[in-house]
């Protein structure tokens, strides 16, 4: 995972699905995919991790297709507190990746 | 308490002067993080502190001194910085270290080197 790309932005309206993607053609056997969220002036914040398949919490989805060489977030009927930056996470090698700024609009 | 508390908020020096930067977590964790983050940049890996004990420098400059006096207290000194130091520095832990933890950070310190 340790080489990473993301979107550098997207729009989305309240109430949408949104989904946002990041490639990772080298992620290594032993990282797992994980998500995080910050907001202007804080810390990132843990959103979702999985290895392979489907993970769901009460927050989002995260899908990992069988090569793992990507994985998509998928954020559920959005708000406008949801309007942050997204990071796809290298545990192998403590690497964040690029980061997805998403814009919510009422 | 999932809190990881980082002190000061904000901290403006001059480039001969010396501050350290202080972090706190009360979870029981055994790892503790240090990030640089520049504006509109992703965090960026300093250093790692597994049981007390530095496992991790990602080549960071002397002038940045890491300690780690006990499981719950994380430092970090500076000493005669550049203007271009200036950004947020997030303190993070988690349990043990291990690879799949989810990292727990602070609100962090907004640097500002003159």
């Amino acid at each position: 995972l340790a080489k990473t790309t993301q979107p550098i932005s997207m729009d989305s309206y309240e109430g949408q699905e949104v989904n946002i993607t990041c490639s990772h053609n080298n992620i290594a056997t032993n990282d797992y995919i994980t998500w995080y969220q910050q907001f202007p002036s804080q810390g990132p914040r843990f959103i979702i991790q999985g290895y392979k398949t489907k993970v769901t919490n009460e927050v989002a989805s995260l899908f990992i297709p069988a090569d793992r060489k990507s994985s998509t977030l998928s954020l559920p009927r959005v708000s406008l507190s949801d309007t942050a930056v997204y990071y796809c996470f290298s545990t192998d090698k403590l690497i964040f990746g690029t980061g997805t700024r998403l814009q919510v609009f009422p | 308490d999932t809190e990881v508390t980082q002190t000061p908020k904000h901290l403006v020096m001059g480039m001969t002067n010396k501050k350290s930067l202080k972090c706190e977590q009360h979870m029981g964790h055994r790892a503790m993080y240090w990030y640089k983050q520049k504006a509109k940049k992703p965090p960026e890996l300093m250093f790692v502190y597994s049981y007390e004990k530095l496992s991790i420098n990602e080549s960071v400059p002397s002038r940045f001194s890491p300690e780690c006096p006990n499981s719950s207290l994380l430092n970090l000194h500076l000493h005669a910085l550049q203007p271009e130091d200036s950004a947020l520095y997030l303190c993070a832990s988690s349990r043990t270290g291990a690879t799949n933890e989810k990292l727990f950070f602070g609100s962090g310190t907004q640097l500002s080197v003159l």
